[in-house]
């Protein structure tokens, strides 16, 4: 029972280059979200979904991009790095709407 | 290891003590709520959670309470063990448009032998 599974667990990028974090879960839930988290701030919603082909902008959507194009798999495209963008990134997903939400083990962006 | 956390405020107990952690939340159209540990390098981990509904609910070991007027959240751990040291978020569900979950920036729990 995989869960929600996030690859990689650790990247390092450099300023201007573009990458794909991928996350999928097998728990055939329809709302999908990403997190970032940094130190003293908790976590901050970037983008959701609420379904395939269906999604939304967080509270600190800028220079993110996300689709949904299958129930299972939510990615998330930085298409131009910046070391602002250094946080450790979760990705969640929740059955419906006032459910709990269950959060991969995280991956961790260093962007130098 | 994690830095996540380095300025978050921190609650220190003794064992067997009972902690209580709080939380104000945003909006008073939020009907979920829930509360999460996170241990060092690991994802948040569901622990109790309870609906707009309740005031408070019960699970093992722990106690989430819910006051709609003040607009806060507690949450009750009996018995604290060394295990239980870890940071500790609220998330409300904000029922306005989609349903999105929004986390409370954290507390961390050190509970001394």
């Amino acid at each position: 029972n995989a869960g929600v599974t996030q690859t990689p667990k650790f990247q390092v990028l450099k300023t201007g280059q573009s990458m794909t974090l991928q996350c999928a879960q097998d728990m055939n839930h329809e709302y999908m979200s990403w997190y970032r988290q940094d130190p003293g701030m908790g976590l901050r919603l970037i983008h959701y979904s609420v379904g395939a082909g269906i999604t939304d902008q967080g509270e600190v959507p800028n220079g993110y991009n996300v689709s949904r194009s299958t129930t299972e798999d939510f990615p998330l495209r930085l298409l131009s790095a910046a070391p602002s963008q250094t946080s450790v990134y979760f990705c969640a997903s929740r059955r419906v709407m006032n459910t709990e939400a269950f959060f991969g083990q995280g991956t961790r962006l260093t962007v130098v | 290891g994690e830095s996540v956390g380095l300025h978050l405020p921190t609650l220190s107990v003794q064992e067997g003590d009972n902690s209580i952690i709080n939380c104000a939340y945003s909006n008073s159209a939020s009907d979920y709520f829930i509360w999460y540990k996170q241990e060092s390098g690991k994802g948040p981990q569901f622990i109790i959670d309870i609906r707009s509904n309740m005031d408070k609910r019960q699970g093992q070991r722990v106690t989430v309470l819910l006051n709609k007027t003040v607009k806060h959240l507690s949450l009750q751990i009996a018995a604290t063990q060394p295990g239980d040291s870890a940071v500790y978020f609220c998330a409300e569900n904000l029922n306005t448009g989609f349903q999105k979950l929004v986390f409370g920036t954290g507390t961390r729990l050190l509970v001394s032998p």
